[in-house]
């Protein structure tokens, strides 16, 4: 079934450590997104791609990183530079690259800093 | 980008009973879309709806887009409705969707 599979689910962490979160997706989609949610809050938008080996920031991107060698892949990996890193992060793509297209989610990765 | 307004932000309901969410944004959108978010945290595609009206069973959503507000209706509401509606917008010109902070439903047996 095509679809978008992060991975892990759950991720623990120390403070300090960097650590890398899996999007993969097998919809042929142009365009994926990183999404972080807060408890009780809504979405915002931390990195997107809209083309393979490229990737625009978003509304906060500061104490994170991405890179997209590959169109089926968008791993993020959050950085000890990120003061407030547990959160729930969501991985998103969409077929069309103007951003008018639908949007599609994985399942989210919950990520907790020890 | 746009401003995206979510209300009620919480909704409790009986069982069987209608209910009606509220998105309002700041401009004209040419992509909104409704998601339910499930108590696993994951993000479930309900309604593709820049503009007109569309029905998927019990739910149902309308966008007014002259007057910048979209509806989403629910119709005898069962246990797993439950979760939290968002909808999200984007405006012409700008590259990025825009979330509200959703209305959380519960729906009482």
């Amino acid at each position: 079934d095509g679809g978008i599979t992060q991975s892990p689910k759950y991720l623990f962490r120390k403070e300090g450590q960097n650590v890398t979160l899996s999007c993969e997706q097998n919809l042929n989609h142009d365009a994926m997104y990183w999404y972080r949610q807060d408890p009780g809050q809504g979405l915002r938008l931390i990195y997107y791609s809209q083309i393979v080996n490229d990737f625009q920031k978003g509304d906060i991107a500061e104490g994170y990183s991405v890179s997209r060698e590959k169109k089926e892949s968008f791993p993020l990996t959050v950085t000890s530079a990120q003061k407030n890193p547990t959160a729930f992060y969501l991985c998103a793509s969409s077929i069309e690259t103007s951003n008018t297209g639908e949007l599609f989610f994985g399942e989210g990765s919950r990520l907790t800093v020890l | 980008g746009i401003q995206v307004e979510q209300s009620p932000p919480d909704l409790i309901l009986q069982e069987g009973a209608n209910s009606t969410l509220r998105c309002n944004f700041s401009d004209s959108v040419n992509n909104l879309q409704w998601f339910h978010q499930n108590p696993w945290g994951q993000l479930i595609n309900l309604f593709y709806i820049p503009s007109g009206t569309k029905q998927n069973g019990r739910l149902s959503a309308t966008t007014v887009a002259t007057e910048r507000y979209s509806l989403l209706y629910i119709s005898s509401s069962q246990t797993t409705d439950s979760g939290v509606y968002f909808c999200a917008g984007l405006n012409f010109g700008n590259e990025k969707l825009t979330f509200g902070t959703g209305t959380r439903l519960t729906i009482i047996p």
